[in-house]
């Protein structure tokens, strides 16, 4: 079965500046698709960024960018120029590839606390 | 495009009593899911429908749990009779296909409260 796995419980950035989230994943199948989504207190998960496997290029999403390291199975987020808007739980997941006898099974990490500070 | 609705927002009961949550995915979106969020974890997977059939329900305690997909549309996910370890949040999302696309889109949740 296929596991997401978020180091850092909590993480802390000051306003304007840069910070780094981290996951890693196991899987053994070579397509699938990787996202980040944002979980402010009103609970609505939203979706931050995507990257197919497939894509050696990393995605870029205004400030949100991630390093996608494919071989080690590692997909980091990166936030530029924090906000105070950013201050969230951020969740890693792992899509399984649609088709067969999968339907696209989403697969999340415990989460990290972001909290910005002004 | 309209959100996937959930209703209700909160809901309190008392141990061993049943509760019912309901969902309305976005129209077209032939994929529907039920997660469960347990305060300070990542969302686990209770059960997927396609369209109205069940292709995943390997997480789902099917002894007090229970789901329907109502035409293929609607959702409906019942606890009876709830315990206390069932608090948390239920989030149901839906997609086009697979999530391929632009991954789940997702339900603001019912938070369950058991005492």
């Amino acid at each position: 079965a296929q596991t997401v796995t978020q180091s850092q419980p909590e993480m802390s950035v000051q306003e304007a500046e840069t910070v780094t989230l981290s996951c890693t994943y196991d899987t053994s199948e070579s397509d699938y698709y990787l996202f980040w989504y944002k979980q402010p207190p009103s609970r609505q998960m939203i979706l931050v960024i995507r990257q197919e496997a497939y894509k050696q290029q990393n995605a870029t999403e205004n400030r949100f960018s991630v390093n996608f390291q494919k071989a080690a199975k590692s997909f980091s987020l990166k936030i530029s120029d924090s906000q105070l808007g950013d201050a969230a739980m951020y969740f890693c997941a792992y899509l399984d590839p649609f088709g067969g006898t999968s339907y696209g099974k989403l697969t999340f990490g415990q989460g990290t606390i972001l909290t910005v500070h002004p | 495009e309209a959100g996937v609705a959930q209703s209700p927002r909160y809901k309190i009961i008392e141990k061993r009593q049943s509760v019912a949550f309901w969902c309305n995915p976005i129209s077209g979106h032939a994929t529907l899911y039920w997660y469960q969020q347990i305060l300070g974890q990542g969302p686990k997977l209770l059960i997927q429908f396609q369209n109205n059939g069940v292709v995943d329900d390997s997480q789902l305690p099917k002894d007090r749990f229970s789901a329907e997909r109502l035409k293929g549309v609607d959702s409906t996910l019942k606890i009876q009779p709830a315990k206390l370890e069932d608090s948390a949040v239920y989030l149901c999302a839906s997609s086009l296909v697979g999530g391929r696309i632009d991954g789940y889109t997702f339900g603001s949740g019912t938070r369950l409260t058991v005492v």
